[in-house]
């Protein structure tokens, strides 16, 4: 069973808007939820993270709006630039300590044109 | 930042040989982990490794499935033997352990690993 979801799978976008991207959940447990950065030819990157105890993370253009009772999560990317083309992981775990297990989403590929 | 590296980045293999992935992790991380990606689905969680020894790993991590960090050098990944199904990209991962109030993987960059 997948335990993290992501949708859309990709998505364009003009240089200059809003792109965002959505992901949801299965466990109620999990409590740390990062988002990757990966270009090609690269490993996933952390972007941005959020703790379930929030219900927004911002980190200059990237914004992260988080619905705990609805098991949901958004990522915002404000002023999109042709930089931030990648693909966009959203993770998930317990965040207990060392050693806690991520489970991803597939990833969706932004697309910035410019 | 921080780059943790992955020897050699594609492999392609003859099913039933033996197989080790190399990881070079962050210098001064202590705790290591190895993901897989199938092909258009998620990456999803192995083993994780510290002091020498598996912390945990998934239902994923068969018995033909070894790690290890011989003398702090590169931390492997051994398949002995190989079948079909373990055609992928394998991710190594590093990290300090928790601090400040989480953990952060740093991740290389892959090895894509085809078996024939």
């Amino acid at each position: 069973q997948q335990q993290v979801r992501q949708s859309p799978q990709s998505l364009t976008v003009w240089e200059g808007e809003t792109a965002i991207l959505n992901c949801s959940y299965e466990n109620s447990a999990f409590d740390y939820f990062p988002w990757y950065q990966q270009f090609p030819g690269e490993g996933p990157a952390l972007l941005i993270a959020i703790r379930s105890v929030s219900d927004k993370k911002e980190d200059g253009r990237f914004t992260i709006f988080f619905n705990k009772r609805e098991k949901k999560l958004s990522l915002h990317i404000t002023d999109s630039q042709p930089g931030d083309s990648a693909t966009y992981f959203c993770a998930a775990s317990l965040g207990q300590g060392t050693g806690s297990k991520l489970s991803f989403g597939k990833g969706a590929k932004l697309t910035v044109s410019p | 930042g921080p780059k943790v590296l992955q020897i050699p980045s594609h492999q392609i293999i003859d099913m039933g040989q033996m197989v080790t992935l190399n990881c070079d992790p962050v210098s001064n991380h202590l705790y290591f982990y190895w993901y897989k990606q199938i092909l258009g689905q998620q990456m999803e969680f192995l083993v994780n490794f510290y002091n020498g020894k598996v912390m945990e790993k998934s239902k994923l991590f068969k018995d033909q499935f070894s790690v290890e960090r011989p003398d702090g050098s590169y931390f492997t990944l051994k398949i002995q033997p190989t079948a079909l199904e373990d055609s992928a990209v394998y991710f190594c991962a590093s990290s300090l352990g928790f601090t400040g109030g989480a953990e952060t993987l740093y991740f290389g960059s892959g090895t894509r690993l085809t078996v024939l």
